[in-house]
């Protein structure tokens, strides 16, 4: 069965850079986009971007243009995103999601809280 | 930028029939994705391209549209239906490809 698989909690530093995976099962990672969808404490979500895995093209909202990059290792099935310059407002669970390039997001990861914390 | 506005919460006995509205300028033309989250758990899709149930969503769950408002309907709410839901499109432009509503917060009363 589809599943996506996320990398574990991360506790960060104002300034610091953090890497989250997205590790895809029971389908092809080439076959659909990765997004990047980030939803900060008790609030909604909020889409940051996508990674098509076959060509490697990107697409990110512009709020996030500039600290965000998405990467993806098709040898294995897993698509990275990297956020730099983290701020205390970037504390937010991230969770990616595979879908077309408009959205569709059919099935999600499980979310990986990053904190930002001095 | 581009927004869709939902209402903040809408509340409902069990058995009743709840409705949440999803308003936006390019809905007319874009197709509406409605999303179901539950505390600390993942968005789960419920209806796609406006009116199409995924496998394993119950029948309770309708999408129906009507000029720039989607609606998403939960006929004969049951308490495990209480959650936030979430509308999500895109503007005709291009310029903003996924957008998210700022969700509906479901009570069954």
């Amino acid at each position: 069965q589809v599943q996506l698989v996320q990398s574990g909690a991360e506790v960060k530093k104002p300034g610091a850079s953090v890497k989250v995976s997205c590790k895809a099962s029971g389908y092809s990672l080439t076959n659909y986009y990765i997004h990047w969808v980030r939803q900060a404490p008790g609030q909604g979500l909020e889409w940051m971007g996508w990674i098509n895995p076959n060509s490697g093209d990107t697409n990110y909202a512009q709020k996030f243009q500039g600290w965000v990059t998405m990467t993806r290792d098709t040898s294995i099935n897993t698509a990275y995103m990297d956020l730099s310059s983290l701020r205390s407002d970037g504390t937010a669970v991230y969770y990616c999601a595979r879908g077309e390039n408009k959205g569709f997001f059919d099935y999600w990861g499980q979310g990986t809280l990053v904190t930002v914390s001095s | 930028s581009y927004e869709l506005t939902q209402s903040p919460s809408v509340s409902v006995s069990p058995g009743q029939t709840a409705r949440i509205t999803c308003t936006g300028d390019s809905l007319a033309k874009q197709y509406v994705y409605w999303y179901q989250q539950k505390p600390g758990q993942a968005p789960v899709l419920v209806i796609y391209k406006d009116n199409k149930r995924p496998s394993g969503i119950p029948e309770r769950f309708s999408g129906s549209s009507s000029g720039t408002t989607v609606t998403l309907t939960i006929s004969g709410v049951q308490a495990e239906d209480e959650a936030d839901y979430y509308c999500q499109s895109a503007d005709s432009s291009g310029t903003y490809p996924v957008v998210f509503g700022g969700g509906t917060k479901l009570t069954v009363l």
